[in-house]
């Protein structure tokens, strides 16, 4: 399709487990993002890539938490160590670029569920 | 630090009644102004933007004005239906020195419009 796609769409992991989230932005956006949504705490900011270079990772809650992309395109977000707090929606969005006002656009999330 | 202030739901209206809601910002500076949707089992869509003063951002019948001297960007509509059921979010976003045009999000509004 042609919007952002994620997998896997809902996750249930034990506590302790590592997960591994996917995102397939749009073809062409240079800039990619991944947030979190949970209960009581809105949509967080966690990391925003420029090509492959993550010029902000500010929102990563712990150093239990990392992301990469590779190829400009297909971007990873590791979860070591799982606990409970971490159960939430990850959405990961991409816009053509930095600049400008470009639209972010949203997938529909993966669904993490820590047991 | 940068923030979004928006009217906590749940807000229950018939069809065809009036609807606003609240958004209020907090930031150093001028940034864009956003409204996001996202209906039941989807993800997160733009609804309307603004990027200067005194804009009108408008789509589907939803109008919001970015005012700078009140610092608000509330979302009306004048005939709502039972479609527009969905959760509405209020954002913002900077160049912030560079390419990230991350969003920063208020809470989220959920609207349920009854026949």
């Amino acid at each position: 399709g042609a919007g952002v796609s994620q997998s896997p769409s809902n996750k249930v992991t034990e506590k302790g487990k590592d997960v591994e989230l996917r995102c397939d932005p749009i073809s062409g956006h240079t800039a990619l993002y991944w947030y979190r949504q949970s209960l009581g705490q809105g949509l967080e900011f966690l990391i925003y890539f420029q090509g492959n270079s993550a010029p902000d990772k500010s929102g990563l809650p712990s150093d239990r938490f990392s992301a990469e992309r590779t190829g400009g395109s297909v971007s990873t977000l590791t979860i070591q160590r799982t606990q409970q707090e971490d159960s939430a929606v990850y959405l990961c969005a991409s816009s053509l670029g930095g600049g400008g006002g470009n639209t972010i656009y949203f997938g529909e999330g993966s669904w993490l569920t820590v047991v | 630090g940068d923030s979004v202030t928006q009217m906590e739901g749940p807000v229950t209206l018939s069809e065809e009644a009036f609807l606003t809601i609240n958004c209020t910002y907090t930031a150093t500076g001028y940034p864009s102004l956003f409204w996001y949707v996202q209906y039941p089992g989807e993800g997160l869509q733009l609804l309307l933007k603004a990027t200067k003063a005194d804009d009108k951002g408008s789509n589907k019948g939803f109008e919001a004005t970015y005012r700078k001297e009140t610092t608000s960007f509330h979302l009306e509509k004048g005939s709502v239906q039972v479609s527009d059921s969905a959760v509405y979010f209020c954002a913002l976003s900077f160049n912030s020195g560079g390419s990230n045009y991350k969003l920063t999000f208020g809470k989220g509004t959920l609207l349920t419009v009854n026949p």
